[in-house]
């Protein structure tokens, strides 16, 4: 059971649009900074979002991050069949001191 | 180019030790927070362990901790994980991801590819 929640899976079809919800705590979510990671099995995660709504150099505006009290969304537009893959929330619990991770969201683009 | 690539994967026993390695290129692993990040089989991302740049700060996830260890030699700019005790649900692929912390705000910013670790008898 993952300290943050996520659906486990969501889908949409090409070129629309999907949100990707993570809820959590006072002690993760809700006083410290989110990040969103895109993971193809077997290849290495990458960074989508930092500070609730960041984007590192090179990701596309159709990716978008959001907070609000102790949950946060993902939302991409314009969907490709490349954005297939699973998406995870990560964020630090001040409670626990350990770095959390959500259980993960399977995007199909249908 | 930044690059992280790990090793030190394989066949372990129940109750056995594997060192994994982590060697960075393109940036001095002196300069951040390094982790590792491991994924079971069927499972989400699971952190690991992390030590910061100063070496000062080394955490673990409470499912490693009192078995597992986090070192670092900076003159091959690497990091390892030493795996002791190993179980049956250590099982997974692990990875090193190279961290940034800023306050209250944690990110990794890149990962390697991954190394596979099987705990059977």
């Amino acid at each position: 059971q993952s300290v943050l929640t996520q659906p486990p899976s969501v889908s949409a079809a090409p070129g629309q649009k999907v949100t990707i919800s993570c809820s959590g705590s006072s002690s993760n979510i809700g006083n410290n900074y989110v990040s969103w990671y895109q993971h193809l099995p077997g290849t290495a995660p990458k960074l989508l979002i930092y500070d609730n709504n960041k984007r590192p150099s090179g990701i596309p505006d159709r990716f978008s991050g959001s907070k609000s009290g102790t949950s946060a969304t993902l939302g991409i537009t314009g969907l490709q069949t490349g954005d297939e893959a699973d998406y995870y929330c990560g964020t630090w619990d001040s409670s626990l001191r350990v770095i959390v991770f959500g259980g993960g969201t399977q995007l199909t683009v249908l | 180019e930044v690059q992280l690539l790990e090793s030190g994967g394989g066949l372990a026993q129940p109750g056995g030790s594997v060192r994994l390695s982590c060697e960075a290129s393109g940036f001095n692993v002196r300069s951040y927070a390094m982790n590792w990040v491991r994924q079971a089989p069927g499972k989400g991302l699971e952190w690991v362990s992390l030590m910061s740049g100063t070496g000062d700060t080394i955490s673990y996830g409470d499912s490693v901790k009192g078995r597992f260890s986090i070192s670092r030699d900076n003159s091959k700019n690497t990091v390892f994980l030493q795996m002791n005790g190993l179980r049956a649900d250590d099982t997974a692929v692990y990875y090193c991801a190279r961290g940034h912390i800023v306050g209250t705000s944690f990110w990794f910013d890149s990962w390697g590819q991954g190394t596979l670790v099987t705990v059977s008898s």
